[in-house]
């Protein structure tokens, strides 16, 4: 058990829906990633949040957003959903957001789009 | 970032040693080694990290030469548990963002 938490488990719904996906960090960490594994994709960085504040963006979609909360948790919303959103959404998180920092992953959230 | 380039799949036995190199020939001075592994529908968990000759923890060895342009990850007597895709990834030293590309891994199956 890695300390974050990520609901809900399984997440089963239609194009064009919206949806929000939530986070937990470790206690203590202030930083908070989101990562998407799909099956042709491998897993890919999507953005970082620093204690509230956007730190990094990868390669997220314009109709996904994230932010992270005073309490630390982090959500992240994707709307107009695709066939090809289907994937598995990994929250991670970290003391203090730099390199080197280990990241600690969550079970991740398996997000199906029919 | 420095590109990885590991093998795509290996085969072990319980109780062997299991060497799974990586090849990152533009590391910077800066950068990092860091090694994952992930199990199937898990998130990737940290085993090591090292920037120069050699680390060990109670999981894993990190070998890595001179030139940095390879690194080594020794798993010692391995058991049908370690079956994962290990990652090797290239850190900068030096930002204030600690996001990670994984690349493709090595899927390692362990085999009774």
């Amino acid at each position: 058990d890695s300390g974050v938490t990520q609901t809900p488990k399984h997440l089963i719904t239609a194009t064009g829906q919206r949806v929000t996906l939530r986070c937990s960090p470790r206690s203590g960490d202030l930083s908070v990633y989101w990562y998407q594994q799909s099956l042709d994709q491998g897993l890919q960085f999507l953005i970082q949040y620093y204690n509230g504040e956007e730190r990094a963006k990868g390669n997220i979609l314009e109709r996904f957003s994230a932010q992270q909360f005073p309490d630390l948790h982090s959500e992240l919303n994707l709307s107009s959903l695709e066939l090809g959103d289907s994937a598995l959404y990994f929250c991670a998180s970290s003391a203090d957001g730099g390199t080197g920092d280990t990241q600690y992953f969550g079970p991740g959230t398996r997000l199906t789009v029919l | 970032l420095a590109k990885t380039t590991q093998p795509i799949s290996m085969d072990s036995y319980e109780g062997q040693e299991v060497n799974i190199t990586c090849s990152h020939n533009n590391i910077a001075t800066n950068d990092y080694i860091t090694w994952y592994q992930q199990f199937p529908s898990q998130g990737p968990r940290f085993i090591i990290q090292g920037y120069k000759t050699k680390v060990t923890n109670e999981v894993a060895s990190l070998f890595i030469p001179a030139d940095r342009k390879s690194s080594t990850l020794s798993l010692p007597r391995v058991s049908l548990s370690d079956t994962a895709v290990y990652y090797c990834l290239v850190v900068p030293g030096s930002s204030n963002t600690g996001k990670l590309i994984f690349g493709q891994g090595t899927t390692l199956q362990v085999k009774p």
